[in-house]
Formats: C-alpha cells, sequence, structure tokens
C-alpha cells in the first residue's frame, strides 16, 4: 500500500539553526500537508499546499517557516531560525483531492531543539 | 459490553467486548469527519471517515456514527482486540485544506 515517508526520524538541532525536513508523498497526490504534534498535545495544522501555492497556513506557521516542493516528489518544510517551542513531531500528509478525501499521514519527524 | 459516554481521554476495554469512543465538535459548518488511529511512534492512520450527508457509516470491525443536531460523532469498534490498543483522534473540516483533531482518547485492551 502506498505510504507517505519522512525523513528524518530525528532531529535534533541547535536553538537559533535553520532545519528543514522532508517528505515523500504518495505518488499520485496532488494536496500535500504539515501538521506539529507537541507531545502529549493534539495534532495542529500548520499549511496546506497545492499546485505549488499555499492554500491555507494557520497561525502557526509565520515568516520563519517555509514550505517547498522543489521537484515531483519531495515536499519540505524548513524553519529559518528555530526557537525552543518549535520542538514536537511534525507531520507530513497528502491526499489525492483537497475536499472529503481523507488525508494520509506520514511517521513525523520529530524535532528537538537545544 | 460496551463504554459509552461523553468524551473520556481514557478507555479501558476487555478483549473481544465492543468499544465506543465518543467525540464532540464545535464547528456547525464541518462537512467531513475522519477516526484517526495512532500507535506510539507512528502517525495518525486513517480509519474511517464520514460526509456531513450521511449519520452512519460502517468499515471491517468499524462503524462510525454522526449527529450533526448535537455535533457529536462516535466510533464503534466491534470485538476489540490487543492491537487495537492506541490513542484515537477525530478530525473535522469544513475547508478544503485543514484539519481539525480533537484531543484524543488512549484506548487500552485487557486480556
Amino acid at each position: 500500500e502506498p505510504e507517505v515517508t519522512q525523513t528524518p526520524s530525528h532531529q535534533v538541532t541547535q536553538m537559533g539553526q535553520e532545519v528543514i525536513l522532508r517528505c515523500v508523498p504518495i505518488s499520485n497526490h496532488l494536496y500535500f500537508y504539515w501538521y506539529r504534534q507537541i507531545l502529549g498535545q493534539k495534532v495542529e495544522f500548520l499549511v496546506s499546499f497545492y499546485n505549488n501555492e499555499i492554500s491555507e497556513k494557520s497561525e502557526i506557521f509565520d515568516d520563519q517557516f517555509s514550505v517547498e516542493r522543489p521537484d515531483g516528489s519531495n515536499f519540505t518544510l524548513k524553519i529559518r531560525s528555530t526557537k525552543l517551542e518549535d520542538s514536537a513531531m511534525y507531520f507530513c500528509a497528502s491526499s489525492a483531492m483537497g475536499s472529503n478525501q481523507p488525508q494520509h499521514f506520514g511517521d513525523g519527524t520529530r524535532l528537538s531543539i537545544l | 459490553g460496551e463504554s459509552v459516554g461523553l468524551h473520556l481521554p481514557t478507555l479501558s476495554v476487555q478483549e473481544g467486548d465492543n468499544s465506543i469512543i465518543n467525540c464532540a465538535y464545535s464547528n456547525s459548518a464541518s462537512d467531513y469527519f475522519i477516526w484517526y488511529k495512532q500507535e506510539s511512534g507512528k502517525g495518525p492512520q486513517f480509519i474511517i471517515d464520514i460526509r456531513s450527508n450521511m449519520d452512519k457509516r460502517q468499515g471491517q470491525r468499524v462503524t462510525v456514527l454522526l449527529n450533526k443536531t448535537v455535533k457529536h460523532l462516535s466510533l464503534q469498534i466491534a470485538a476489540t482486540q490487543p492491537g487495537d490498543s492506541a490513542v484515537y483522534f477525530c478530525a473535522e473540516t469544513a475547508s478544503d485544506y485543514k484539519l481539525s483533531f480533537g484531543a484524543g482518547t488512549t484506548v487500552t485492551v485487557r486480556a
């Protein structure tokens, strides 16, 4: 069964450094998403991406965050200058269409900011 | 037996019994709902979905019920197995793009 894959599984970064989280969505999907989950809390929406542009973003997704689809398979989340509070699990998801279609999630990248 | 009630953060179920996990949502404009299962160290795994024009949908061993009048969603798991132990999240959307997740219920299956 096709799946969303994320790398790395764990990223440790010094505060203030840039980090890039990588995702390979399911190949025939058109919509891509990033979510985060702080330890013990619920999953929170960050951003959605379709047709090479952001469709919707939350207030968490400030100007320190950016997303990119650099080629036909990868979808990346960049945090320019990491803060301690950015420590969380980051999940990538994709869906075939946007409306009324399930989003399928990867297993996440655990980001630890020191 | 079954465990039914308001949203509870934890649910302990005897193996072989039926489970019912409840979820209340707040946005009356939500029109699509999904149940996800999350095991330790994994991402949310799709279980079943339902659109707002339906009030019940069945899958393999799972049933989702939607009551739009009181904005309530439930997931029923028949003959609960040890592999069903996980955190279960309901999620809703009123747009094409953004899922809003509930707080989650941790299900523990007793042998």
